[in-house]
């Protein structure tokens, strides 16, 4: 089956702009999750959505929101984009939410915002 | 979330067993133990988990200390394939969401 889509692959964005990131999770999957990846950092949890509601929330300032549409695929959205916003974006699909549950990661988007 | 702690970087031979750490001495006793990779300019992947006893599937081998206290990723023949770095994660049973949250990882290098 399909695995998880992200567009686009790559993106480079001014200073103060905005950018919306897409994910396509795989077929069936009702949770989506979004997460920042940078060197200083490494890899933070940004939110994640269920069935069309933000089920949880990492800690990032409100210029990073989301949304789910019915059809589960997910939007990420980031407003005045600061150069430390440059980093990979990626989203994660899963089917339910136990702790056995395995999530599958798409191949990111990678923002150089100058 | 409790916390686990990985060694920064390892080393292995190719076609040698890779033997990868992990201390989790806080763990609840219903949090899963996860592991994943990421090797070069991908996503995450799923290698293994388990709660209790020790696992095995077609990629690795997960073996559990009695006490929970610290696991170790069993890669048996380790390829080129398998440089990345390996994430040990632990998820409570019960869970109101699917966030995982990372730490910083062990960076394998697989020398040829």
């Amino acid at each position: 089956k399909a695995g998880v889509t992200q567009t686009p692959r790559y993106l480079i964005k001014t200073r103060g702009q905005q950018v919306t990131l897409s994910c396509s999770p795989i077929s069936g999957h009702r949770s989506v999750s979004w997460y920042q990846q940078t060197p200083g950092q490494g890899l933070q949890f940004l939110f994640e959505y269920f069935s069309e509601t933000q089920r949880n929330k990492g800690n990032f300032p409100g210029r990073f929101s989301g949304r789910q549409f019915s059809n589960s695929r997910s939007e990420m959205n980031v407003s005045t984009l600061e150069l430390g916003d440059s980093a990979l974006y990626l989203c994660a699909s899963s089917l339910g939410g136990q702790g056995y549950t395995e999530a599958f990661f798409g191949q990111g988007t990678r923002l150089t915002v100058v | 979330d409790a916390k686990t702690t990985q060694p920064n970087s390892m080393e292995s031979n190719e076609e040698e067993p890779v033997h990868l750490p992990c201390n989790h001495s806080t763990i609840s006793g219903t949090d899963y133990i996860h592991w994943y990779r990421q090797l070069p300019s991908q996503g995450p992947e799923y290698v293994i988990h388990g709660l209790t006893s020790n696992v095995n599937n077609r990629m690795a081998s997960l073996a559990i200390a009695e006490d929970r206290k610290s696991s170790t990723l069993i890669l048996h023949r380790a390829t080129l394939r398998d440089a990345a770095v390996y994430y040990c994660i632990l998820r409570p049973s019960l869970t109101t969401g699917n966030q995982f949250y990372f730490g910083t990882g062990t960076s394998l290098t697989v020398i040829p």
